[in-house]
């Protein structure tokens, strides 16, 4: 099974500053064939259920907004909000779907 | 818009089982890959299994093989999630979600959930 290790934990940033989470994959989650990697991150917050942020590792999902990116290959990767927002203020998890069982990392909550 | 509507909230016996229900709205069920995930009081995601509708084959996380159950009916467009020998660790939110399949990886992200079930296991 491939395991999802987050950093860090927990992470406080100032409003409008830049917040930098990282996943790293115990093997791979790139396919050769298709040159995608099998990488998405979600955002949850008290009460709700997930909702997709990014996906393909980069592909920023419809209505997220652009502070929102990803980037990464192979097995590290990252998200990245450029300027926080208080309404980002969740627990962010990052999952590979590479093969399954589709792991999902231990989850950063990030916070004001 | 695809909506994934769970049934209700269970308290279960010790040793009893649960069985979650995730129905889909939209046309296009059967070919999605239906994943389920839990996360328990202040822990995180945690996937247990998926099945594509279309194949009626379901493939599960090692940690719940042998206790969970997860099959779907395509003339409802119903997914079930069944969990037996429920211990109070088994506490939960289950939420159902879809996701694309794709020809490469065995399994996906999910970009549509359900709100999620609580079962909460108790003597």
């Amino acid at each position: 099974d491939i395991v999802m290790t987050q950093s860090p934990d927990s992470l406080a940033v100032s409003l409008g500053e830049r917040a930098t989470i990282t996943c790293k994959s115990s093997q791979s989650v790139l396919y050769s064939s298709n040159n995608k990697n099998y990488l998405a991150w979600y955002q949850v917050k008290p009460g709700q259920p997930p909702k997709l942020v990014i996906s393909w590792a980069s592909t920023r999902e419809s209505g997220v907004p652009d502070r929102f990116s990803g980037s990464g290959s192979g097995t590290d990767f990252t998200l990245t909000i450029s300027s926080l927002q208080a309404e980002d203020v969740a627990v962010y998890y990052c999952q590979q779907y590479y093969s399954t069982p589709c792991s999902f990392g231990q989850g950063t909550k990030l916070e004001i | 818009q695809e909506h994934l509507v769970q049934s209700g909230a269970e308290v279960k016996k010790p040793g009893s089982s649960a069985k979650v229900s995730c129905k889909a709205s939209g046309a296009t069920f059967n070919s999605y890959f239906i994943s389920w995930v839990r996360q328990a009081p202040g822990q995180g995601l945690e996937w247990m299994g998926g099945i594509i509708p279309l194949f009626d084959t379901a493939t599960y996380a090692q940690k719940f093989e042998g206790r969970v159950t997860i099959t779907a009916d395509k003339s409802t467009k119903i997914a079930y999630m069944e969990l037996s020998s429920l211990r109070s660790d088994d506490t939960a939110v289950y939420y159902c979600a879809r996701g694309p399949t794709d020809y490469y990886g065995s399994g996906s992200y999910s970009d549509v959930w359900g709100k999620g079930t609580t079962v909460t296991v108790s003597s």
